[in-house]
């Protein structure tokens, strides 16, 4: 089946304890995508990456970093987690295909709270 | 003002009516635009796309675009409870990855 999986589902942490949020694709998408959704506020983007090795700011990118070591996987960083960081968050990935429209296709989603 | 912005709602519509969702961008430089659905504790899940002036059409939905105006609308026709969901638009501002989501609209469709 093809998906995005993350892990984990729910995290509950502590401030400044370093943490990463999985995100796997078997779809053999280029592009991947990370989101944070808050009430009021909708998808707001972190980072993106348009392959291997290649990644870029989004709107929101402070606090967090990522890597794409493997087209499959987009690991999100986050170092020293804050409270302001708990929020509910969305990995995505999309076939490249330039100028033409493709689906993201999203992950289930990771709940995190720092306390 | 923010990128894109939509109507927070709820919008509230009963079973068998249009719904129509509003949203307007500021970049001009948008390039296309996407409407999704997403239920309460789920994943967006993509409706449609629309990337030139005027109206697409997909079963119930429609996508209204208007770049002069930097407007898109969704029409749902004879809507369903099952429609009941937020919905939210967002804009991609180039040929990259670099998406931009509005706030989403709360449908609700009455029985």
């Amino acid at each position: 089946e093809a998906q995005v999986t993350q892990n984990p589902r729910y995290l509950i942490t502590v401030t400044g304890k370093k943490l990463t949020v999985t995100c796997s694709q078997n779809m053999n998408h280029e592009y991947m995508s990370w989101y944070r959704q808050d009430p009021g506020l909708g998808l707001r983007q972190i980072y993106y990456s348009m392959n291997v090795e290649v990644t870029d700011k989004g709107d929101v990118p402070e606090g967090y970093k990522v890597s794409r070591k493997e087209k499959r996987n987009f690991p999100l960083i986050l170092e020293s987690p804050s409270p302001n960081q708990t929020s509910l968050y969305f990995c995505a990935s999309t076939l490249a295909s330039g100028r033409a429209v493709n689906e993201q296709f999203f992950g289930p989603g990771t709940r995190l709270t720092v306390l | 003002q923010k990128e894109v912005e939509q109507n927070s709602g709820p919008l509230s519509v009963p079973e068998g009516a249009i719904a129509s969702l509003n949203c307007t961008y500021s970049d001009r430089g948008s390039q296309s635009f996407f409407w999704y659905r997403q239920y309460s504790g789920k994943s967006p899940e993509l409706i449609m796309f629309i990337y030139s002036n005027g109206d697409k059409e997909d079963g119930r939905f429609t996508a209204q675009l208007n770049k002069a105006s930097q407007y898109v609308s969704l029409l749902i026709r004879d809507s369903q409870p099952s429609d009941s969901a937020t919905y939210l638009c967002a804009v991609r501002k180039d040929y990259g990855q670099n998406f931009v989501f509005g706030p989403g609209t709360r449908l609700s469709v009455l029985p």
